[in-house]
């Protein structure tokens, strides 16, 4: 059973440019999160989704950022017009069920913006 | 505001025992997790504790102490890949987010 699937692994963007960081759950998990990790700084939740459904997007900053998590296909957190704030470690995780006892992490997207 | 608190940096000697600490203040509790995260790569799920007490899971432990806001995790026979970051994490109330503290870095020597 493969795990939680991200790419890329490393993304470069220059400045204005837009981001897609994919995220692929483990086989039958339906939750997907998104968590962001700045340089010496802790993992930060972003959002949560279902299927077709974001249903805790309060970390989510209010512009540029946005995620959706279609029926068919990956997870996809994008980033408009990127700013050098925004280079950063992102992680995708995902469980089974809510409230699960475990999320899953993926490896991660490290984006760099120059 | 939620708020938890990690030391920043252990270091201990390869064979030994080391409990690192984390004290919450959240707006809600619904379990407390511990993920170990080596430089680079994806954290990865160590344990979990929603009641009072110690949860074994062979050379690592975790307590949690829901009146005192506080948890440790015990990692005994401490081997050199165990040096890595671990951080503590809350989930809050009925949401399924978790808030987590900046991690513990830990480094093994020999």
């Amino acid at each position: 059973n493969a795990g939680v699937m991200q790419n890329p692994r490393h993304l470069v963007r220059r400045r204005g440019q837009e981001a897609r960081l994919r995220c692929s759950p483990m086989k039958g998990h339906s939750h997907v999160y998104w968590y962001r990790q700045l340089p010496e700084e802790g993992l930060k939740f972003m959002v949560y989704l279902q299927k077709e459904n974001i249903i805790d997007e309060s970390g989510m900053p209010k512009e540029r950022f946005s995620a959706e998590f279609p029926k068919e296909g990956p997870s996809i957190l994008r980033i408009q017009q990127v700013v050098r704030g925004d280079s950063a470690a992102y992680f995708c995780a995902s469980s089974p069920q809510r409230q699960n006892y475990e999320q899953y992490f993926g490896p991660g997207t490290r984006l760099t913006v120059t | 505001g939620q708020n938890i608190d990690q030391p920043t940096e252990m270091t201990a000697t390869e064979g030994a025992i080391v409990q690192i600490n984390c004290t919450y203040q959240t707006s809600g509790f619904n379990g407390l997790f511990w993920y170990q995260q080596h430089a680079g790569e994806a954290p990865t799920f160590l344990s979990y504790n929603v009641l009072d007490g110690l949860e074994e899971k062979g050379r690592f432990s975790s307590f949690l102490s829901r009146s005192k806001g506080y948890s440790y995790l015990l990692l005994k026979e401490l081997q050199m890949k165990d040096s890595a970051s671990y951080l503590c994490a809350v989930r809050i109330g009925n949401t399924d987010k978790l808030i987590f503290g900046t991690g513990t870095r830990l480094q093994v020597f020999p």
